[in-house]
């Protein structure tokens, strides 16, 4: 069963840092990966999706790598602000029988302070 | 378009008692999930559909039913419920091309 892991599982930074969230999943026979963004008590809010055929998607300050053989992706964002806190989830699509079906991390909960 | 919607955004219930819990969307995507989520928990799949009249088992189905009459709607029964179904419910709809998937703003449910 795929099981997927994002570290950290908080982070608070001032703002203006460049930061890295980490996410890493057991089964490299994905479909897609997505990230996700969920502010407090709202839905999730599509930020990025990589096929399983790219290396990185980017969007605005937000650029996101997949590395399928080893199991990662990572999502970086440049030059943190205060709006950009929030809980962020990583979500791998499996292949095959799965397919459609969305694993998720626990998320990262980014604080952002002025 | 409104994209994914839901109905209501939240809902107490005492055990025992059934509901159902509306899903809706716009985009004419033929394939729409549930999903809950339980603090310190990913989201995991209730169940899921890849178009009208087909419908199938998620990780956790059980307590739950789903009927699929139309692209458009994908409602979710509770049979009878129990405290262990308090959770944010979040229903999902995605593309065909890409794979990219919508939710909704989802559902707190509450069972006393």
């Amino acid at each position: 069963k795929q099981e997927v892991t994002q570290i950290p599982a908080a982070l608070s930074v001032p703002e203006g840092e460049n930061l890295v969230l980490n996410c890493s999943f057991t089964d490299s026979a994905i479909y897609n990966l997505q990230w996700f963004r969920q502010d407090p008590g709202k839905g999730l809010t599509s930020l990025l999706l990589i096929q399983s055929s790219q290396r990185e998607q980017t969007s605005g300050r937000l650029n996101a790598s997949l590395d399928k053989s080893s199991g990662r992706s990572t999502l970086y964002i440049a030059a943190s602000q205060p709006g950009d806190s929030a809980t962020y989830l990583c979500a791998v699509m499996g292949r095959g029988s799965t397919l459609g079906r969305l694993y998720f991390g626990r998320g990262t909960q980014l604080t952002v302070w002025p | 378009n409104a994209g994914v919607t839901q109905t209501p955004k939240f809902q107490v219930l005492k055990t025992g008692q059934s509901m159902t819990l509306q899903c809706a969307q716009d985009m004419n995507h033929e394939y729409m999930s549930w999903y809950r989520q339980d603090p310190g928990m990913g989201l995991r799949l209730i169940h899921y559909s890849v178009g009208a009249g087909i419908t199938d088992q998620g990780e956790v189905p059980n307590g739950y039913n789903v009927s699929r009459s139309t692209t458009e709607d994908f409602p979710l029964r509770l049979l009878s419920a129990a405290p262990s179904q308090t959770s944010v419910y979040f229903c999902a709809s995605r593309t065909g091309r890409s794979y990219e998937q919508y939710f909704g703003p989802g559902t707190r449910l509450t069972v006393t």
